[in-house]
């Protein structure tokens, strides 16, 4: 177990609509990162939160936004989907990274 | 080009084999480099991680880096069923681990 919850475990959902996932880091962790893995592109980095504010920003479209909050749980919002942000959404803490299992997004 | 190329496999091997798992890159500045493992429907799990160039050993696993070729393995010895995954390379230039890179996977069959 490495520590990093991530909920919800699935979501189907149909293009257009708006879904968000959330993530605890482990305990004690200020950092949380956003990875997305979809088949064709492997892991790619999407944004960093450090301590509630922006840290870094990868390939993160802009109808996609995170935010960290005071108890350092972080939620991944997307929105306007479209069929090829059908993915696992990941998120990760601590150095190195630990990753939680995911939310695979599937929209239809 | 990819930043980091990694064969996709799948990879299969008789259980007991000596696995070996390689990805090369091209960006000079990486100096961070991880293995992770990753089981269906699971996260990536760390394996490894070193720092610049040298060898770290772990149990059956041992991590190589050579940075004067840009290239990175992962031994597994005595490979057992179990560590039938995909194995997934990773580094990173900057401290912090910020905007890790990934290879794509290997995919790896150990047969019984």
């Amino acid at each position: 177990d490495s520590g990093v919850t991530q909920t919800p475990k699935h979501l189907i959902t149909a293009t257009g609509q708006r879904v968000t996932l959330r993530c605890s880091p482990r305990s004690g962790d200020l950092s949380v990162y956003w990875y997305q893995q979809s088949l064709d592109q492997g892991l790619q980095f999407l944004i960093q939160y450090y301590n509630g504010e922006e840290r870094a920003k990868g390939n993160i479209l802009e109808r996609f936004s995170a935010q960290q909050f005071p108890d350092l749980h972080s939620e991944l919002n997307l929105s306007s989907l479209e069929l090829g942000d059908s993915a696992l959404y990941f998120c990760a803490s601590s150095t190195p990274l630990h990753f939680g299992n995911g939310t695979r997004l599937t929209v239809t | 080009q990819k930043e980091v190329e990694q064969d996709p496999g799948p990879l299969s091997v008789p259980e007991g084999a000596i696995v070996s798992l390689n990805c090369t890159y091209s960006n000079s500045a990486f100096q961070y480099f991880m293995w992770y493992r990753q089981y269906s429907r699971k996260g990536p799990e760390l394996l490894m991680y070193t720092y610049s160039s040298g060898n770290k050993e772990d149990g059956r696993f041992t991590a190589q880096v050579d940075k004067s070729s840009k290239y990175i393995s992962l031994f597994i010895r005595d490979s057992q069923p179990s560590d039938s995954a995909t194995y997934l390379c990773a580094m990173s230039a900057a401290t912090g681990f910020q905007k890790l890179v990934f290879g794509t996977g290997t995919r790896l069959l150990v047969s019984p």
